[in-house]
């Protein structure tokens, strides 16, 4: 069975401080896994992907991701915030390639 | 951008009339998806498509139906629109590769049901 547990579904930071978004999934494969942005009122964009290339996976933006098979945690991060950085955020993965398993997203504030 | 395009984007109904969401893609990509958002509930899978006339139900399927008679065009269809179905509703498309697949989405079609 495949699943995704986005551990916050809201979290705070300061601008300049740094950013952690927490991840966790379940997959019977080995999969690929995604990290998309939603900006209000927008659709989605995505951020960053690992495909079982390098484990450090690093996106736009300044955001990374770092794969641990052995955690199995998926967990976004960003030294330092932006105040274009709050957004709702979604951990997706994706064990086949066609079906895409989505978490119920977490939502950056980024506070002046 | 990928080439994906919905509408309409925003519409108003009332209880029991049809209602019809149209996704167009440039891309030629074989997969297309219907999802709805709702808050605490992220992205659920409504119905997706694996090639033209050939369309399968995600988890929440009920009360919709789809179909793709060409390979750019993906309808997502409300026989009797209730108001449980207000939502916003994203058609996404992949290319279906695991290596390689990534979905892209439309902006979205925000959808009340009075």
């Amino acid at each position: 069975a495949q699943s995704v547990t986005q551990l916050d579904s809201h979290v705070s930071v300061s601008e300049g401080t740094p950013v952690l978004l927490r991840c966790n999934y379940s997959s019977s494969y080995s999969p690929s896994l995604f990290w998309y942005v939603q900006h209000p009122n927008k659709g989605l964009q995505l951020l960053l992907k690992y495909t079982s290339a390098a484990t450090l996976v690093k996106g736009i933006n300044g955001f990374e991701a770092e794969f641990k098979k052995s955690e199995t945690s998926f967990h976004l991060t960003k030294p330092s915030a932006h105040m274009s950085d709050a957004a709702e955020y979604f951990c997706v993965v994706s064990p086949t390639g066609n079906q895409f398993y989505f978490g119920t997203g977490t939502s950056l504030t980024v506070i002046p | 951008d990928a080439g994906i395009t919905q509408s309409p984007r925003h519409k108003v109904t009332e209880t029991g009339t049809p209602v019809t969401l149209r996704c167009h893609q440039t891309e030629n990509h074989r997969y297309m998806y219907w999802y709805r958002q709702d808050p605490g509930h992220g992205l659920r899978l409504i119905h997706y498509s694996y090639g033209v006339k050939d369309t399968d139900k995600g988890e929440v399927s009920d009360g919709y139906s789809v179909s793709r008679s060409k390979t750019e065009d993906f309808l997502l269809t409300l026989e009797s629109a209730t108001s449980s179905q207000t939502s916003v509703y994203f058609c996404a498309i992949s290319e279906g590769a695991l290596r390689t697949g990534e979905l892209f989405f439309g902006e979205g079609s925000r959808l009340t049901v009075l």
